[in-house]
Order: structure tokens, then C-alpha cells, then sequence
């Protein structure tokens, strides 16, 4: 089955480097996302990684994927107080109705 | 190029009573889709469409209803409110060739 888990809570310094992570269980996933959403706000697409990669960088975003683990982490290099948000990951899985199954979401805090 | 919009933005209703969410996106999407938030329980699926005059249930779908009567258009309807459909109602949309979701920025509902 679907099932998509992150911690709750991830507390940093400005500038420090941020990793939220992510485990998923469907082995089948195809896609991989990692979605930002702001206090009142909808969720923002930051990235997204393709099943057959280990890695992608953009910018101060890095995503690694292991595979064989179903672990995923988003890296967040000098984090800055505009970073804080609940980051949120979401598979995609198979070729079926589109949809994501997204976990929980990590509160990110970064402090001054 | 507005994305996806919402309406209305908060409501509050009375147990029984009935209401209509519109969604609209202007990106010529094909698929569209309804998720609620609630804390602690990420996003999940209420109903979806893969194009007009299509539509099918998703995780969560009791006690809601759908419909895409125009391709940019996406409305979800609860005919008797309960308390437990107090959440966040974000909308989405998706194209054809790709896989990622844009979001809208979400309805605030309450009821009482």
C-alpha cells in the first residue's frame, strides 16, 4: 500500500544546512515530490525527482533518493528564515489516477 | 495567468446545511482534483477528474460530491454538513504530460 512518513519538526540556525526527510513504502513509485506550503498559503512545488535518479540539484535544493531504502531527503543548503514552512513529500505511484499520496509534513523552524 | 483559484477563500457553516467550492484553473489542465488538510494527517483525496464530464472518488469521498461540467472549472459540493468536514479544502490541477500538481490556495471551512 501507499503510505508516505516525515517527522513533525525540524528545528535550524540561519545559514546552517536544513535535511528533512521522508520515507515511503510502495516500491513501485515513479515520482517523487517535495512541496513547500507557507502559513495560509497552498502548497508550492519545489521539486521533484524521477524514480530512476539518485539525486538532483537546483539551486540550494538537493534531493537524494535511495531506493533500496525508500528514503528520501530534501537538503536545504543555508537556510534562511524565509525557508521556514512545512515542507511536505508526495509520491506518485504507478500509471494510474495521477493522484499523490503526500505525508504529513515537516514544520521547518529556522531561527535567526 | 492566475493558476488555480479558490472560492471562497473561508466559510462557516451549520450542520445540515449545504455549499459549492468552485475551483478554476486557466492552464488548460486536464486533470483536476480535490484534497482536504487536516493537522497532523498531510493532504488527502477527496474526488478527482481527468477531463470534462469525468469524474471518480478518491480516498476520503463520503459525504462529498463532484462535478466538471467545463474543462477549467472543478466544484465540490457537500449536500448535508457535518462537523467532521471542518478542514482545509485545496484544489489542483495537473497537465497531460506531466505529473506535478499546482495548487490552489485553499478554502478555510468550519462547520458548526
Amino acid at each position: 500500500g501507499e503510505d508516505v512518513e516525515q517527522s513533525l519538526f525540524l528545528s535550524v540556525r540561519e545559514g546552517d544546512s536544513s535535511v528533512i526527510n521522508c520515507t515511503y513504502t510502495d516500491s513501485s513509485s515513479t515520482y517523487l515530490y517535495w512541496y513547500k506550503q507557507e502559513p495560509g498559503a497552498g502548497l508550492q512545488l519545489l521539486t521533484y525527482i524521477f524514480s530512476n535518479m539518485d539525486m538532483k540539484q537546483d539551486q540550494r535544493l538537493t534531493v537524494l533518493l535511495n531506493k533500496k531504502d525508500k528514503h528520501l531527503s530534501l537538503r536545504i543548503a543555508d537556510t534562511q528564515t524565509g525557508d521556514s514552512a512545512i515542507y511536505f513529500c508526495a509520491e506518485k505511484v504507478g500509471t494510474g489516477r495521477r493522484a499523490l499520496t503526500f505525508g504529513s509534513g515537516t514544520r521547518l523552524q529556522v531561527q535567526p | 495567468n492566475a493558476g488555480v483559484t479558490q472560492t471562497p477563500k473561508f466559510r462557516v457553516l451549520k450542520t445540515g446545511q449545504s455549499m459549492t467550492l468552485l475551483c478554476a484553473q486557466d492552464m488548460n489542465h486536464e486533470y483536476m482534483y480535490w484534497y482536504r488538510q487536516d493537522p497532523g494527517m498531510g493532504l488527502r483525496l477527496i474526488h478527482y477528474s481527468v477531463g470534462e464530464g469525468t469524474t471518480a472518488k478518491g480516498e476520503v469521498p463520503d459525504g462529498y460530491n463532484v462535478s466538471r461540467l467545463k474543462k477549467q472549472n472543478f466544484l465540490l459540493g457537500l449536500e448535508s454538513a457535518a462537523p467532521s468536514q471542518t478542514s482545509v479544502y485545496f484544489c489542483a490541477s495537473s497537465g497531460p504530460a506531466t505529473y506535478e500538481q499546482y495548487f490552489g490556495p485553499g478554502t478555510r471551512l468550519t462547520v458548526t
